[in-house]
């Protein structure tokens, strides 16, 4: 079974620039999460979608954060414009739905920015 | 919401060592508690996991126990490996939802 994808694996911008991850969650998975985390810390809930609605995006700095799961498949994650403490790897992860259903998630996108 | 205090690192053990990794949390409710670990260049993945009271999740030799007086998880190992070599990070779901509340991780160092 293929695990979640995330592209790219690496970024590296200028503050003030925009940039965008993308995720492809494993097949048949209705939640779909996006994740950020800060060297030395732990993730940090960004935003959840079930199918291609939001349940949750509290957490997400929506003056510069957006993201989209059109079809309910896959997902997009920008930032725009950066600020310097965006520098951190952004995780996506997917589960079945259900409560205590475990979170697969992806191997992330490490984003620097100068 | 749910907040989590967990162990802090780094620990450095001999091969075949006992390990302890403390977890504690607050919440609201009964939240099912889980633990995850990011091996060196791989992402996260689920260790293992307790969805009631004095449940005990185990795998690869790991143990956790659902301590519902105490609100602890605390994660344990008689025989660390040096494969066992990782960030470990506990996590409470947040009561009556899906959503996961991460510690801050322990990184763990097995010496052969």
């Amino acid at each position: 079974e293929a695990g979640v994808a995330q592209s790219p694996r690496y970024k590296i911008i200028e503050k003030r620039q925009s940039v965008a991850f993308w995720c492809n969650p494993i097949s048949g998975h209705a939640t779909l999460y996006w994740y950020q985390q800060i060297l030395g810390q732990g993730p940090k809930l960004l935003i959840q979608f079930q199918n291609n609605g939001v349940v949750d995006d509290s957490q997400l700095p929506k003056d510069r954060f957006s993201a989209e799961r059109l079809k309910g498949v896959d997902s997009t994650l920008k930032i725009q414009p950066a600020k310097l403490e965006d520098s951190a790897v952004y995780l996506c992860a997917s589960s079945l739905g259900t409560k205590d259903n475990e979170q697969f998630f992806g191997p992330g996108t490490r984003l620097t920015v100068l | 919401g749910n907040s989590v205090t967990q162990m802090e690192g780094p620990v450095t053990l001999s091969e075949e060592a006992f390990l302890t990794i403390n977890c504690t949390y607050t919440a609201t409710g009964y939240p099912s508690l889980f633990w995850y670990v990011q091996y060196p260049g791989e992402g996260l993945q689920l260790l293992l996991k307790a969805t009631k009271a004095d449940d005990k999740g185990s795998n690869k030799g790991f143990e956790a126990t659902y301590r519902k007086e105490t609100t602890s998880f605390h994660l344990e190992k008689g025989s660390v490996q040096v494969s066992d070599s990782a960030v470990y990070f506990c996590a409470p779901q947040q009561g009556g939802s899906e959503k996961l509340v991460f510690g801050k991780g322990t990184k763990l160092t097995v010496n052969p």
